[in-house]
C-alpha cells in the first residue's frame, strides 16, 4: 500500500491552467476507473471535487477536471482563482479493495 | 443536510485503547459504505478502514490490521473505530467519512470535521 505519487507543489497565476499528476500502478490508478480527486484548504475538512477519474460531484465547478492515461492520473484546474489556493490530494481504490492516497500536492495562486 | 460527527478523541499512553464514534445525520445510512481517514499533524492524508454498507466486509490499511476494528450500528447511525496497542505513529485528527455507494469501490464523498487523537506518555 505504497502513497501514490505527486508533486509536492504547483504553482500559477489566476486565470491560468495547471495540472497536478497522481502516479500509481497497475494494481491501483491504472487497474481501475476509481480516482478521486480532493481538495483541503488549512484546517478544513477535504471537500470531493472529482470521483471515478472524471466526475463532478454536484455544486463542484468545471473548472476542474481529471482524466488518466495508464498508471498516471491528473487533475486540471482551469482559469485559476484565488481561493483555488489550497492542497490537493488523489485517492485510488486497489486490487486489495483498500485505498491509497497520494502524498498531497500544495498549490501556490501567485 | 447530511453531516458527519466525530467524537472520542484525546490524549492516550502509547499501549492504551481508544474507540472513536461518528454519529450521522441526513441520510440513510445503512444504505452506505463508510470510511476512517487520518491526517498526522503537517502531514497528507491516510485511508485506514472502511465496513460496507452491510456490516459484514471490512478493509483496513497495513498499518492498523491488527490493531484497529472499524463497525457501525445501523440502528443508531453510527460508526465507530476500535483502536488498540496504540503508538506515537497512530497521533492524527480521524476523519470519518461516507462512501459514496455501498461497496468497498466507492470513495468518500462526505467528511466529517474530525476530532484529534494524541497518542504521548
Amino acid at each position: 500500500q505504497s502513497a501514490l505519487t505527486q508533486p509536492a507543489s504547483v504553482s500559477g497565476s489566476p486565470g491560468q491552467s495547471i495540472t497536478i499528476s497522481c502516479a500509481g500502478t497497475s494494481s491501483d490508478v491504472g487497474g481501475y476507473n476509481y480516482v478521486s480527486w480532493y481538495q483541503q484548504h488549512p484546517g478544513k475538512a477535504p471537500k470531493l471535487i472529482i470521483y471515478d477519474v472524471s466526475n463532478w460531484p454536484s455544486g463542484v465547478s468545471n473548472r476542474f477536471s481529471g482524466s488518466k492515461s495508464g498508471n498516471t492520473a491528473s487533475l486540471t484546474i482551469s482559469g485559476l482563482q484565488v481561493e483555488d489556493e489550497a492542497e490537493y490530494f488523489c485517492s485510488s481504490y486497489t486490487s486489495s479493495r483498500t485505498w491509497v492516497f497520494g502524498g498531497g500536492t500544495k498549490l501556490t495562486v501567485l | 443536510q447530511v453531516q458527519l460527527v466525530e467524537s472520542g478523541g484525546g490524549v492516550v499512553q502509547p499501549g492504551r485503547s481508544l474507540r472513536l464514534s461518528c454519529a450521522t445525520f441526513g441520510f440513510t445510512f445503512s444504505s452506505y459504505s463508510m470510511h476512517w481517514v487520518r491526517q498526522a499533524p503537517g502531514k497528507g492524508l491516510e485511508w485506514v478502514a472502511l465496513i460496507s454498507y452491510g456490516e459484514n466486509n471490512t478493509y483496513y490499511a497495513d498499518s492498523v490490521k491488527g490493531r484497529f476494528t472499524i463497525s457501525r450500528d445501523n440502528s443508531k447511525n453510527t460508526l465507530y473505530l476500535q483502536m488498540n496497542s496504540l503508538t506515537a505513529d497512530d497521533t492524527a485528527v480521524y476523519y470519518c467519512a461516507r462512501g459514496s455507494c455501498r461497496s468497498s469501490n466507492c470513495p468518500p464523498d462526505v467528511w466529517g470535521q474530525g476530532t484529534t487523537v494524541t497518542v504521548s506518555s
